[in-house]
């Protein structure tokens, strides 16, 4: 089946240290991928999406993601990131009329 | 402006008891429907999408059901809750099937 997966659920660093989140699809044919943020208390909301062309995609608040076919992967990452970026990122993989979403990574930056 | 409407907010319910839960979209036609469960440490769960009238598909064996009696219109349901039903739910449209994806407020229900 169509699926996502994250991995390191918990993710603990220091302000100003850089990000790199992993996400694997399956996903057979075309994709459409999504990196999806939820801040404490808040609703999810989007980071950034790659439907096709280049395959490095920038996103809000400084985030980007590649997409490489040949790994599967949609890594997401951010260069220096602040207190203001502890959240539940979630990746999520689009086709054939569904949407999957990862387990999500627990990312909290400590001050 | 597209908008989801999903309600209620909070819901406690008795073991053995009926749920519905509905989510309305506006601003919008055709949408696919989704219906989430999250979880701490699971992420979310697709439970059913619908791409028309009627097209249910489910995903994941379960106690739930879902309806699309309306275009815009998604209802999840159950005729008798299990403690396990406990949980956040979540509604979401998209324009395209497999497409960002716009979520609801959602769901926190309690069965006891």
């Amino acid at each position: 089946a169509q699926s996502v997966s994250q991995h390191n659920h918990h993710v603990i660093l220091s302000e100003a240290a850089s990000l790199e989140l992993g996400c694997n699809y399956s996903y057979g044919g075309t994709v459409n991928l999504f990196w999806y943020v939820q801040y404490p208390g808040q609703h999810l909301q989007l980071l950034l999406k790659y439907f096709s062309g280049d395959p490095l995609v920038k996103g809000i608040k400084g985030f980007e993601a590649e997409f490489i076919k040949s790994k599967f992967s949609f890594n997401l990452r951010k260069p220096s990131v602040q207190w203001s970026d502890t959240a539940e990122y979630f990746c999520a993989g689009g086709g054939n009329n569904r949407l999957a979403f990862g387990k999500g990574n627990q990312v909290v930056v400590i001050p | 402006s597209q908008t989801i409407h999903q309600w209620p907010a909070t819901l406690v319910q008795p073991v053995g008891s009926p749920l519905s839960l509905e989510c309305t979209v506006e601003g919008t036609s055709n949408p696919n429907l989704y219906w989430y469960r999250q979880a701490a440490g699971r992420g979310l769960q697709l439970l059913f999408y619908s791409v028309g009238i009627g097209q249910i598909s489910s995903e994941v064996p379960q106690n739930l059901s879902a309806s699309r009696p309306q275009d815009r219109q998604f209802i999840l349901s159950s005729k008798k809750l299990l403690l396990s039903d406990s949980g956040f739910y979540l509604c979401a449209w998209s324009l395209l099937g497999g497409g960002q994806a716009f979520f609801g407020q959602g769901t926190r229900l309690t069965v006891v």
